[in-house]
């Protein structure tokens, strides 16, 4: 079972620039999460998606960001404007939600390096 | 509000001792679900253990045991005769039933370093 991928593994860019972020969840799972992990710190919730709908946004997550998951299958994260705050580790994770609690398993992460 | 208290930052031991790793979460919810993440130098959150509230019998998964007192609020983990391989940050994490994203509020993690 091929587990959470996430495109690039390290992306290091200069202030200002635009940034996108790909994850591709486990087959099947319907829900897809976006967490942001800064140094000595565990993740923290941005945004979550099931099926095609992003159905919450954390207020983490500022107008320079943006998330999507078209077809309800991968998502893309895009960052404008980049800002040395933005610096961060980005997860992605991914659940089968039938109701109740699921268990959401994680990617290895994008590391991003604003300058 | 919901918050998850991991006081030990850092924990060294050698190979073979048994180490606990402290967790104490804070919810209003009577419903909610603790768990356990293992995140090695790979940068990889591996899944380790989920428990409901309702459910606090003691789990045992080969060296790994879980101890979940609700009195205490509390949701340790015990390494029993830990390896190198141990060496990680873990995480000890909460979610609450009544959020509709199951979005998990972590800890801010205990890095394990287990020497030879």
């Amino acid at each position: 079972d091929t587990g959470v991928s996430q495109d690039p593994r390290h992306k290091i860019t200069k202030r200002g620039q635009n940034v996108t972020f790909r994850c591709d969840p486990i087959s099947e799972h319907n829900r897809l999460y976006w967490y942001r992990q800064t140094l000595g710190q565990g993740p923290e919730f941005l945004t979550y998606f099931q099926n095609e709908a992003q159905l919450e946004k954390s207020r983490l997550l500022s107008d320079r960001f943006s998330a999507e998951r078209p077809k309800g299958s991968f998502s893309t994260l895009e960052i404008q404007r980049t800002e040395q705050g933005d610096s961060a580790m980005y997860l992605c994770a991914s659940s089968l939600y039938r109701g109740g609690i699921d268990t959401q398993y994680f990617g290895p992460g994008t590391r991003l390096t604003v300058l | 509000a919901q918050k998850v208290t991991q006081a030990q930052t850092e924990i060294s031991v050698v190979e073979k001792e048994d180490v606990t790793l402290d967790c104490v979460y804070e919810t209003r919810d009577t419903t909610y679900y603790l768990f356990w993440y293992k995140q090695p130098p790979s940068g990889e959150l591996v899944f380790l253990i989920r428990r409901n509230s309702f459910d606090e019998q003691n789990e045992i998964s080969g060296r790994y045991s879980w101890n979940f007192q609700k009195s205490t609020s509390s949701f340790n983990f015990t390494i029993t005769a830990s390896q190198v391989v141990d060496s990680a940050v873990y995480f000890c994490a909460l979610s609450e039933a009544d959020s509709s994203a199951s979005k998990i509020i972590f800890g801010s993690g205990t890095r394990l370093s287990i020497r030879p």
